[in-house]
């Protein structure tokens, strides 16, 4: 199976916590974990990516955590702030020549409330 | 600014209308996607060009029609479209094929 798993459908921070994304896949041959940012009447944005290589990959407040044997990647925002309010994708994709499709999670709408 | 623009940003057609959605990337990449996002489903790709070639159709059906003149543009023509067609249509583009992709703000078409 293809999917990606993507949990939860909804987050409520307070600003200034942490806030955390969940993502599971099935396909061992996945090696490559973009996590992207759409806000309202917008594209999504690439935001960090990670491969299997690493456990973490850590880019300013974001962070992707990766657990290659659970098969499961993480996104968690620290400090979050409002602005970080929008939609979050997680997707994975078999990176080696000739592969680009990317497989998408359902998406997380994440509010930071003030 | 995005590199990648979509027009219009958002159309409201018939059922028996035929419009098209335009693409166009500034960012010199040589490969170029149809997305179609629906609520609470995952992004869906519905095509992709390389250097103006098709390389993809996911099972899309017929009365969705692409065509690329050139690594810069990308359209999509509609004719005899659905109720269920109703989504946001993102077009992407990357350097190749297995660089990351650069989406556009997307068309939200509305089938009456």
């Amino acid at each position: 199976q293809q999917q990606v798993k993507q949990s939860p459908q909804s987050l409520i921070v307070q600003k200034g916590g942490i806030s955390i994304i969940n993502c599971a896949y099935e396909n061992t041959a996945f090696d490559y974990f973009p996590w992207y940012q759409q806000f309202p009447g917008k594209g999504p944005a690439l935001l960090i990516a990670i491969r299997p290589d690493v456990s973490e990959k850590k880019e300013g407040r974001f962070t992707i955590s990766f657990n290659k044997s659970a098969k499961q990647f993480s996104l968690h925002i620290m400090d979050s702030q409002p602005g970080d309010s929008a939609t979050y994708f997680c997707a994975a994709t078999r990176s080696g020549a000739g592969s680009y499709q990317l497989t998408f999670g359902k998406g997380t709408k994440l509010s930071v409330i003030p | 600014e995005t590199g990648v623009t979509q027009t219009p940003r958002h159309l409201v057609m018939g059922m028996t209308n035929k419009k098209s959605l335009k693409c166009e990337q500034h960012l010199g990449h040589n490969a170029m996607y149809w997305y179609k996002q629906s609520a609470k489903k995952p992004l869906e790709l519905m095509f992709v060009y390389n250097f103006k070639e098709q390389t993809e159709n996911n099972s899309v059906p017929s009365r969705f029609s692409p065509e690329c003149p050139n690594s810069s543009h990308l359209f999509l023509h509609l004719h005899t479209l659905q109720p269920e067609d109703s989504a946001l249509y993102l077009c992407a583009s990357s350097q190749g094929l297995n660089q990351p992709q650069h989406f556009g703000d997307g068309t939200r078409l509305s089938i009456l």
